[in-house]
């Protein structure tokens, strides 16, 4: 358990469908992030978050949009995915943006669009 | 652009061997170094963390050293057990991001099988 809980753990969708994935830190950290791991590629950074303000947009396709209520949640909004859209979505947090400390990963969301 | 590649992609070695991981990255100009290790189906799990002006850095078995220089890093297993197979990950973050913990650029891997 390293404080960062991410759910659905698996979520199936059909290409046309509206889904989100969500992710929630009790480790009182002020930055997260959602990262993305494709089968054969490594980690890809999609998006910052720091102090809930967006701070990195790692050229991310509209189809994924993200959400940061607060700085203990966040949350990626998907609709309208493409078959390769299909990865471990891992959201982490850290203390802050900048402050070269450790990242806590959360175990992921296995997302398979069909 | 940094590029940050691990050597090899598998390993497979009978328990109580020790080892030696290899990570390499291109651009010099790092905030620093994380190793990770990541099991089947799971997120990530740092072991650890070299801020770029250190050398080493050690937690039990393990032991990471860096060399900004040349751009390389290795991790070394000592007595490996079956419990350390799992897939290893080096990642870098850069300093013209103000020392981004969170844009780090990662490795591939490498996928560590310790047989009993």
């Amino acid at each position: 358990e390293t404080g960062v809980t991410q759910t659905p753990r698996h979520l199936v969708m059909g290409m046309t469908n509206k889904k989100s994935l969500k992710c929630e830190q009790h480790l009182g950290h002020n930055a997260m992030y959602w990262y993305k791991q494709s089968a054969k590629k490594p980690l890809e950074l999609m998006f910052v978050y720091n102090f809930k303000e967006q701070t990195e947009n790692n050229s991310v396709p509209s189809r994924f949009s993200p959400e940061c209520p607060n700085s203990s949640h966040l949350f990626l909004h998907l609709h309208t995915l493409q078959p390769e859209d299909s990865a471990l979505y891992l959201c982490a947090s850290s203390q802050h943006w900048t402050d070269g400390n450790t990242i806590y990963f959360g175990e992921g969301s296995w997302l398979t669009v069909v | 652009k940094q590029e940050v590649t691990q050597i090899p992609a598998a390993l497979s070695v009978p328990e109580g061997e020790n080892l030696v991981l290899n990570c390499s990255f291109t651009d010099s100009a790092i905030y620093n170094l994380q190793w990770f290790r990541q099991d089947p189906g799971k997120g990530l799990t740092s072991l650890l963390l070299i801020q770029s002006s250190q050398r080493e850095q050690t937690s039990g078995r393990l032991n990471a050293s860096l060399d900004k220089s040349s751009g390389r890093s290795t991790l070394y297993i000592a007595a490996s057990q079956p419990g350390d197979s799992a897939t290893y990950l080096c990642a870098v973050s850069q300093t013209n991001y103000g020392g981004s913990q969170g844009n780090l650029i990662f490795g591939k891997g490498t996928k560590l099988s310790v047989k009993p």
